[in-house]
């Protein structure tokens, strides 16, 4: 079945900086990549998804690149603020959310 | 804020005994999931169930029980046969195309 490896699990930047988180799956047929962010005691959210058609997709200070050839995506955030802090997550699937698999987890600090 | 939600938020129990953590969701979705966290991991799926009167298993089904007898709703069992159960829960729903839609969880601790 599908793994998926997150990479890193802590990540500590200042405010201004960018953030970058890398991903990698195992199986080629994944064809649905999404990023989730839960801050402490709430809920995942949703934040930014790709699927295998396009290469890369940007929504404000976020985005996310897709490369499919070396089964690996990233998050990218720009100019991150204290408010980003929270733990990341990514995940993808082939069939949908059935059997969609999910990273570990990097827990981003972003210092004031 | 609403769509789905789980109670209670926290649950404590002794070991041996079975808990139930509910799940309601009101977004119409036909699709909804359990899922598990643990520290450092990422989310395992327990269940998740399609449509009403259906349910299949995840990762992680052994020492777990669920039912879907209404659209709204996706209680899940943890069983005495669970050997770690002490972990934060997490519903979701969704259609079956879109993406998934948290609750804010359970945090179960059994001792």
């Amino acid at each position: 079945g599908e793994n998926v490896e997150q990479h890193p699990s802590t990540l500590s930047v200042q405010e201004g900086d960018s953030a970058v988180i890398k991903c990698t799956y195992s199986d080629s047929a994944s064809n649905y990549f999404p990023w989730y962010k839960q801050e402490l005691g709430k809920r995942p959210q949703l934040i930014i998804d790709i699927r295998s058609n396009v290469g890369e997709k940007k929504d404000q200070r976020i985005a996310v690149t897709l490369n499919k050839t070396a089964k690996h995506f990233s998050l990218h955030i720009t100019e991150t603020q204290p408010e980003d802090s929270a733990v990341y997550f990514c995940a993808a699937s082939i069939q949908g959310n059935n059997d969609m698999r999910f990273g570990a987890g990097t827990r981003l600090t972003v210092k004031p | 804020d609403g769509g789905i939600t789980q109670s209670p938020k926290y649950l404590f129990r002794k070991e041996g005994q079975n808990v139930t953590l509910s799940c309601e969701q009101n977004l119409n979705h036909d699709a909804m999931y359990w899922y598990r966290q643990d520290p450092g991991q990422g989310l395992r799926l327990i269940y998740y169930s399609q449509i009403v009167n259906d349910f299949q298993k995840g990762d992680i089904a052994e020492g777990y029980s669920v039912s879907r007898e209404k659209k709204e709703s996706f209680p899940l069992t943890v069983t005495s046969a669970q050997k770690n159960p002490t972990a934060f829960y997490l519903c979701a729903s969704s259609t079956l195309d879109s993406p998934l839609h948290f609750g804010n969880g359970t945090r179960l601790t059994v001792t």
